[in-house]
């Protein structure tokens, strides 16, 4: 149980092109949906909490404008990378809550790499 | 300040042997505190948790941790390390008063044979 996947797991773009990645909860609903921003062999940042219903909440230093999400579903969040240019050039993570069961505990998608050329 | 520190950012044991990677944390209320596992390219896998209960929390892959509230520590152990173990560990903290999660830098394990 409690599965998350990211759709795609790589994409290459052209710099001022759009990306959008999904992140689906396979097996449980997620009220609540995260996405980091991991740089080569650093931490996890995060980016972003998303509520399904309701505007995401982002941390500080975190442009929306650029770094649009969208839960409209209790399975699915999706971020766009909107303009990308080569310094968004990332590994994306998402995760999920279960406001079930296990509430206090976040699941990992496998991650979407974005290169963004 | 909320934090993690992981003090060693690169270990290297020899698979059969033990190992044991640190984690401190700076937390103001009441801490749940989770170990993860990343393989290259992959996102992080749960590898324990403590909430609450018995300060020795048993894990998945032959992996536990313990909590020490006065060391402010929760470090993961395995007695006896497997060449597949090698991977980057996160440490993170969360607690009642938060959703959020703060990771600690990482630590790279590579496992000779």
């Amino acid at each position: 149980g409690a599965v998350v996947s990211q759709h795609p797991s790589w994409v290459i773009c052209k710099s001022g092109t759009s990306v959008k990645i999904e992140c689906r909860s396979l097996d449980f609903q997620a009220t609540t949906m995260f996405w980091y921003r991991q740089f080569p062999k650093q931490s996890l940042m995060l980016m972003a909490t998303s509520n399904e219903g309701s505007k995401a909440t982002y941390e500080q230093g975190v442009e929306k404008d650029k770094f649009l999400i969208n839960h409209a579903s209790l399975t699915l969040s999706t971020l766009t990378v909107t303009s990308a240019h080569p310094e968004d050039s990332s590994f994306y993570i998402c995760s999920a809550r279960s406001p079930i069961q296990d509430t206090d505990t976040q699941y990992f998608g496998p991650g979407t790499r974005l290169t963004v050329l | 300040a909320q934090s993690v520190t992981q003090p060693d950012i690169h270990i290297t044991v020899s698979e059969g042997a033990s190992l044991e990677l640190r984690c401190n944390y700076s937390y103001g209320a009441t801490p749940y505190l989770f170990w993860y596992v990343q393989s290259p390219g992959q996102g992080l896998q749960l590898l324990l948790k403590y909430f609450s209960g018995d300060t020795l929390v048993q894990g998945i892959k032959g992996f536990e941790a313990e909590f020490k509230r006065s060391q402010s520590s929760f470090n993961l152990r395995k007695p006896s390390v497997h060449w597949s173990d090698a991977a980057e560990y996160f440490c993170a903290v969360g607690g009642t008063d938060t959703d959020k999660l703060i990771f600690g830098t990482g630590t790279r394990l590579q496992v000779f044979p």
